[in-house]
């Protein structure tokens, strides 16, 4: 059964202090790994697209990165401002994506 | 450009009314989709269209019906609300699967709508 679990559920640092953000997937036929930003009473924002294992994306203080079986969001010295919930969903070879449940990262000044 | 747009933004109902939510998109996406998403769950698919005119069920239609007349314009409609459909609905559109060359594709969101059903 195609699913997509996220860890930790929820997340709080100091702002400065680096951490990952963990999405584990099965899925018949990966197309693609995606990573989206959702802030309270909004809906999700793209970041990231992975397509295969090894590859990397970097935006600002994000890094996603893709193994066979799961992804890590590594967010480096982050601020205020990255506070959010992160999720993660994958497109397997139909048309569908899956969503995992989401990370809610509070980073405190 | 306004990307996907989604009206209501906040609706109360009472059990066994019906209402529609209105998504409009002006990308030009061919492809468009209903989630709903409740606390722990994550997103759920409810119905999805790969093009006007067509629609199809995803993994929660049971409730809800669909039509897609127009390329840019979406409609989710309740029938007979249950306090069951109480939840955020996003709707999303993209590009058709064809266009990248892995075929995955990036979903664009709407801003939600918060539907409450008493």
């Amino acid at each position: 059964e195609d699913q997509v679990t996220q860890s930790p559920e929820a997340l709080r640092l100091q702002e400065g202090e680096s951490s990952s953000l963990n999405c584990s997937y099965t899925v018949s036929g990966l197309r693609g790994l995606f990573w989206y930003r959702q802030d309270p009473g909004k809906g999700p924002e793209f970041l990231f697209t992975l397509y295969s294992a090894g590859e990397e994306k970097e935006k600002e203080r994000l890094k996603a990165t893709l193994t066979k079986k799961e992804s890590f969001l590594h967010i480096t010295a982050p601020k205020p401002e990255d506070s959010a919930t992160y999720l993660c969903a994958v497109q397997h070879t139909g048309n569908q994506f899956y969503f995992g449940t989401g990370t809610s990262l509070t980073v405190i000044p | 450009n306004a990307g996907v747009t989604q009206t209501p933004k906040f609706r109360v109902l009472k059990t066994g009314q019906s209402m529609t939510l209105l998504c409009a998109q002006d990308m030009n996406h061919e492809y468009m989709y209903w989630y709903r998403q409740d606390p722990g769950m994550g997103l759920r698919l409810i119905h999805y269209s790969v093009g006007e005119g067509t629609t199809a069920k995803g993994e929660v239609p049971d409730g809800y019906n669909v039509s897609r007349l127009k390329k840019q314009n979406f409609l989710l409609g309740l029938e007979s609300a249950a306090p069951s459909q109480t939840s955020v609905y996003f709707c999303a559109s993209s590009y058709s699967f064809t266009g990248s060359f892995s075929g995955a594709n990036v979903l664009t969101f709407g801003a939600g709508s918060r539907l409450t059903v008493l």
